[in-house]
């Protein structure tokens, strides 16, 4: 089984730029989620999808972060325009749903902003 | 408010020992119990997810343990091995939504 691909695996931006990242999950799984994790903490939720429905955004930093999932599939994190504190590795995970235990990480994109 | 408390916050060892790790939560309503395995520069990989009833799971050499009463687990590694040098981190699922409350990893490091 494949697992959830993410890209790029590093990127390197000066403040005030704009990034996107993108999530391939698990074929079938229905659940997308992308976390930011900075460094020496545990990842930190941003968005949840449910197919292609938002289903929590609540820790979602709506005024510069975006996220899609078109065709619930591949999945799309953007950030505009990007702030020194946003340096962090963003991590996408996907699920088959509600209650299922086989939830699986990408390697995430380390984000560098300078 | 809903809480995962790892000790230690970091760990060295030598090589074949065999070390334990901490977790405490305060989740609820309580759903799942995983630990995960971090490498630097990875994304976390899952080693044992433990249910309510559930009060040892083990995987390899990685055996995790649940006391759903004293909200406590802890996960023992036998023959440490290089390669087990990583973050491993406990998590909580809540309830329904399979939402997940992450602590913030214990650094482990296996030295020759």
């Amino acid at each position: 089984e494949a697992g959830v691909a993410q890209s790029p695996r590093y990127k390197i931006i000066e403040k005030r730029q704009s990034v996107a990242f993108w999530c391939n999950p698990i074929s079938g799984h229905a659940t997308l989620y992308w976390y930011q994790q900075i460094l020496g903490q545990g990842p930190k939720l941003l968005i949840q999808f449910q197919n292609n429905g938002v289903v929590d955004d609540s820790q979602l930093p709506k005024d510069r972060f975006s996220a899609e999932r078109l065709k619930g599939v591949d999945s799309t994190l953007k950030i505009q325009p990007a702030k020194l504190e946003d340096s962090a590795v963003y991590l996408c995970a996907s699920s088959s749903g509600t209650g299922d235990y086989g939830y699986t990480f990408g390697s995430g994109t380390r984000l560098t902003v300078v | 408010k809903n809480q995962v408390e790892q000790s230690p916050q970091s760990l060295i060892i030598l090589e074949g020992k065999n070390c334990t790790l901490q977790c405490n939560y305060t989740v609820s309503p309580f759903s799942n119990l995983r630990w995960y395995k971090q490498d630097t520069g990875r994304g976390p990989v899952s080693l044992t997810i433990m249910t309510f009833s559930e009060n040892t799971k083990s995987n390899g050499r990685y055996t995790a343990t649940l006391d759903a009463d004293t909200k406590q687990s802890s996960l023992h590694i036998t023959a440490s091995q290089l390669s087990d040098s990583a973050s491993y981190i406990c998590v909580v699922s809540l309830g329904e939504g399979n939402k997940l409350t992450f602590g913030t990893g214990t650094q482990l490091k296996v030295e020759l």
